[in-house]
């Protein structure tokens, strides 16, 4: 138990749909990122969070997906208007890159977009 | 632009034979460097981590890697591998200018032969 939730971990959608996943970290994190992954590839970075504050985005993050961290705890990522090109793994971790070095990684929220 | 380049796709190999993955990094300065695994269904585990110090850093489960400032390298290695160390294997790079965020290379899938 790496302490991240993720819900829903699977989610079939058809395009044109807009879908949220969320993610629950222990409270003691104050980082928080969002990765995507797709088969046969490496996590790609989304989006982090310092408390609420979304401190970076990446140039993946199109104008259809939005994040955040409304109290510093939980986060939610939206896909809005799914695209098949969505389709992918969306992972969550949470941890202090700077000290610890560690990031813990929630198990993930499949997305298929038909 | 900063990279992680892991060249080998898929690595078969015998229980009880040695493993050595590769890692090459591009970057201008010494990055921080990890091994994350991941096995089907599972989140993302953290192997090991080096940030400074000794080139060569013991991690969980038997692994270990060395940092290679000449080479850019940071090769993972096992002396004797076990049947259940068959998963994906990430290296991850996160650099000193926009330390907020990991970068992960491709993966290689790694298969045990009994």
């Amino acid at each position: 138990d790496t302490g991240v939730s993720q819900d829903p971990r699977h989610k079939i959608t058809k395009r044109g749909q807009n879908v949220t996943f969320r993610c629950d970290p222990i409270s003691e994190h104050n980082r928080l990122y969002w990765y995507r992954q797709t088969l046969g590839q490496g996590p790609e970075f989304l989006t982090y969070f310092q408390n609420e504050a979304q401190l970076e985005k990446s140039r993946l993050l199109s104008d259809r997906f939005s994040a955040e961290r409304p109290k510093g705890s939980f986060s939610t990522l939206e896909i809005q208007r799914t695209e098949q090109g969505d389709s992918a793994m969306y992972l969550c971790a949470a941890g202090d890159l700077l000290n610890t070095g560690e990031l813990f990684f929630g198990e993930g929220s499949r997305l298929t977009v038909l | 632009a900063q990279s992680v380049t892991q060249p080998d796709i898929h690595i078969t190999v015998s229980e009880g034979a040695s493993l050595e993955l590769r890692c090459n990094y591009s970057y201008g300065a010494t990055p921080y460097l990890f091994w994350y695994v991941q096995s089907p269904g599972q989140g993302l585990q953290l192997l090991l981590k080096y940030f400074s110090g000794d080139t060569l850093v013991q991690g969980i489960k038997g692994f270990e890697a060395e940092f290679k400032r000449s080479q850019s390298s940071f090769n993972l290695r096992k002396p004797s591998v076990h049947w259940s160390d068959a998963a994906e294997y990430f290296c991850a790079v996160g650099f000193s200018g926009g330390y907020n965020k990991l970068i992960f290379g491709a993966g290689t899938r790694l298969a045990v032969h009994p």
